[in-house]
């Protein structure tokens, strides 16, 4: 696609229900990212991929939340037991990867904002 | 302390002044980002740089490596400007971005 495609772009859910959110990058990023962004507050760094692997994942706030990435593509967080603290808008970012020309250079989705009642 | 500062947290303008927003980071850095995300809008990348100064369009954004400063300036600038401007910080060669908690611009026509 042109762009970094996120869904669901609302998701309700009750506390203590898993939850999945997943990212479509731009097609040829190799690097992935997933932010959070909790009402009022700043972007906060969850967890990178390059490729399928994570060589960064020192932002997960806890071991309910986890991270996938398959085919060097599509990536999909996944929040187990939910709880209302975790209610945020979560933003997938993508870019070229180390080595590919313009490395670095972030484009965001549009994001997925979970609410847990 | 945040690596990443960003001053002022608020800025109220009148349409047409010139606009500064600052960032000031402490630790080394690979590159600097300056992001604008429009209040319930998406985030878009407005500049990423490691030296000098970058311009586009009325946007000139400047970093002094040495003082670990960056600056974003706004010329002309018109109620669409209003926004949240974010700086951020990549410091490593995996390229993670640490950001400040932004600037929210309000320009006023």
């Amino acid at each position: 696609g042109a762009g970094v495609s996120q869904s669901p772009s609302n998701k309700v859910t009750e506390k203590g229900k898993d939850v999945e959110l997943r990212c479509d990058p731009i097609s040829g990023h190799t690097a992935l990212y997933w932010y959070r962004q909790s009402l009022g507050q700043g972007l906060e760094f969850l967890i990178y991929f390059q490729g399928n692997s994570a060589p960064d994942k020192s932002g997960l706030p806890s071991d309910r939340f986890s991270a996938e990435r398959t085919g060097g593509s599509v990536s999909t967080l996944t929040i187990q037991r939910t709880q209302q603290e975790d209610s945020a808008v979560y933003l997938c970012a993508s870019s070229l990867g180390p080595g590919q020309g313009n490395a670095g250079e972030l484009f965001f989705g549009e994001g997925s904002r979970l609410t847990v009642l | 302390k945040n690596e990443v500062e960003q001053s002022p947290q608020n800025l109220t303008a009148q349409e047409g002044e010139f606009i500064t927003i600052n960032c000031s980071y402490s630790v080394g850095i690979s590159a600097l980002h300056w992001l604008q995300q429009h209040p319930g809008g998406g985030i878009v990348s407005l500049f990423m740089l490691s030296s000098g100064k970058k311009k586009h369009g009325r946007l000139i954004a400047t970093i002094n490596i040495q003082e670990k400063h960056s600056s974003l300036h706004i010329t002309a600038s018109h109620p669409r400007d209003s926004a949240v401007y974010i700086c951020g910080i990549s410091g490593g060669s995996n390229y993670k971005l640490t950001f400040g908690k932004g600037t929210l611009l309000t320009v006023n026509p």
